[in-house]
């Protein structure tokens, strides 16, 4: 079946200009994480979707940073006024359910975000 | 705060020896503790995992122990092969949040 999906793969910005990553989970699945993940880093936990409401926001770095969640499904996360410390990968991780704690968090392929 | 320490950062051996990699947390609370394995340019997928009643899991060459006490649980593979070559993460979970280790390049070497 069909994997957890992002888009784009690749984004390259310039500094100061606003982007938006998308994210499209497993269907059916109600739990939507979002990670950052810089180079040589490990995986930086941004936000936490159960649903369409986000319980879990401390990961976010600055109020630049936001996402929501529309129909229990696709999750947008926007980086508003760039800069290039917000160079790195963004993944995207979705879960059947957030209740049972071993239900598996399955990975997106990422987006690799680039400001010049 | 919550937060997993990960050793070493990079680890190379050569094939058919063993791996073995080692984590720490801090958040008592953490029950669930799985491992992820990401290939260059790939995503992260899940390996084995453990569940806090339990010490010890297998599955073929690779088995994770874990020591609730100390806090700290290990990922080791044996008879390694070329395709093991990647970054593996460990992660402690509760609830809903995981927090990954900050990941071990690991190369085999023919």
């Amino acid at each position: 079946g069909a994997g957890v999906s992002q888009s784009p793969s690749n984004k390259v910005t310039e500094k100061g200009k606003d982007v938006e990553l998308r994210c499209d989970p497993i269907s059916g699945h109600t739990a939507l994480y979002w990670y950052r993940q810089s180079l040589g880093q490990g995986l930086e936990f941004l936000i936490y979707f159960q649903g369409n409401s986000a319980p879990d926001k401390s990961g976010l770095p600055s109020d630049r940073f936001s996402a929501e969640r529309t129909g229990g499904s696709v999750s947008t996360l926007t980086i508003q006024r760039t800069q290039q410390e917000d160079s790195a990968v963004y993944l995207c991780a979705s879960r059947r359910t957030s209740g049972v704690l071993t239900d598996t968090q399955y990975f997106g392929p990422g987006t690799r975000l680039t400001v010049l | 705060g919550e937060n997993v320490e990960q050793h070493p950062s990079t680890l190379s051996v050569q094939e058919g020896d063993s791996a073995v990699i080692k984590c720490t947390y801090s958040d008592s609370a953490s029950n669930y503790f799985p491992w992820y394995k990401q290939e260059l340019g790939k995503r992260p997928q899940l390996i084995i995992d453990i569940r806090s009643n339990v010490g010890e899991k297998k599955d073929q060459r690779i088995a994770v122990t874990l020591n609730k006490t100390a806090k700290h649980f290990s990922l080791h593979i044996t008879e390694t092969q070329p395709e093991d070559s990647a970054v593996y993460f460990c992660a402690a979970g509760r609830t809903y949040k995981y927090i990954f280790g900050t990941g071990t390049r690991l190369k085999v070497l023919a």
